[in-house]
């Protein structure tokens, strides 16, 4: 089964810091994969994905992760966290259907920056 | 560009009352709309697929009868949740692929969400 688990929680990291949200994947194919992040009372955002190509894929507001095909991992990065990055964030793989393709999302991190 | 609309935002109803959600792609055309269920910090979890003009694909587990899912244009799909009761209460959200996967899209654009209470 198709499936992405997020093993941490919660993520605590100090402003100015780098901050990794982990993300690990199990699927049949080529991955497609997401990072969504979601603000208290709000929808999601996109932030980036990784189809194919380069293994370093950046994003919105900084972000960027990393596709490790060995370790089977989508981590998300940044090199200088802010306090505006505490959010929850969704790792999620994209699922090709012949008519829209679903997303299964993983069980979400909250990371907390702390000025 | 990509936005989606939710209304209304927040809903209070009574037990037993039916209670209807519109999702609207604002500046493009989406084939394809999903519905999401989300309980407090915790993932998503995807409820149905709607495809315009067709019915929609339930995930296993959700009652086609009590979320009834229409797809009446390219623009708008409505969620529309009958005989409600107190554990219907959630956040309700839509979203939208505005470009197939395969065609380099495949992220999907969310709405802001709806809170239903059910009292």
């Amino acid at each position: 089964a198709q499936s992405v688990a997020q093993p941490e929680d919660q993520v605590n990291v100090a402003e100015g810091n780098p901050l990794t949200v982990k993300c690990t994947y199990s699927v049949s194919g080529n991955p497609y994969l997401f990072w969504y992040v979601q603000y208290p009372n709000r929808g999601l955002q996109f932030l980036l994905k990784y189809i194919t190509g380069d293994n370093l894929v950046k994003g919105s507001y900084g972000f960027e992760a990393e596709f490790n095909k060995s370790q089977t991992s989508f981590h998300l990065k940044k090199p200088s966290a802010l306090v505006s990055d505490s959010a929850l964030y969704f790792c999620a793989v994209h699922l090709v259907y012949n008519q829209g393709g679903k997303l299964i999302f993983g069980q979400g991190t909250e990371l907390s920056v702390k000025p | 560009g990509a936005v989606v609309s939710q209304h209304p935002s927040w809903v209070i109803c009574k037990s037993g009352t039916s209670v209807k959600i519109e999702c609207r792609s604002l500046d493009f055309q989406a084939t394809t709309m999903f519905w999401y269920r989300q309980f407090p910090k915790q993932s998503l979890m995807l409820m149905a697929t709607s495809n315009e003009g067709s019915k929609a694909t339930y995930e296993q587990g959700v009652e086609k009868d009590k979320f009834l899912i229409n797809h009446a244009s390219l623009t708008l799909s409505t969620l529309t949740v009958t005989s409600a009761h107190p554990e219907d209460s959630s956040f309700y959200i839509c979203s939208a692929d505005r470009q197939a996967l395969t065609s380099g899209g495949g992220e999907q654009y969310f709405g802001p969400g709806t809170r239903l209470t059910v009292t």
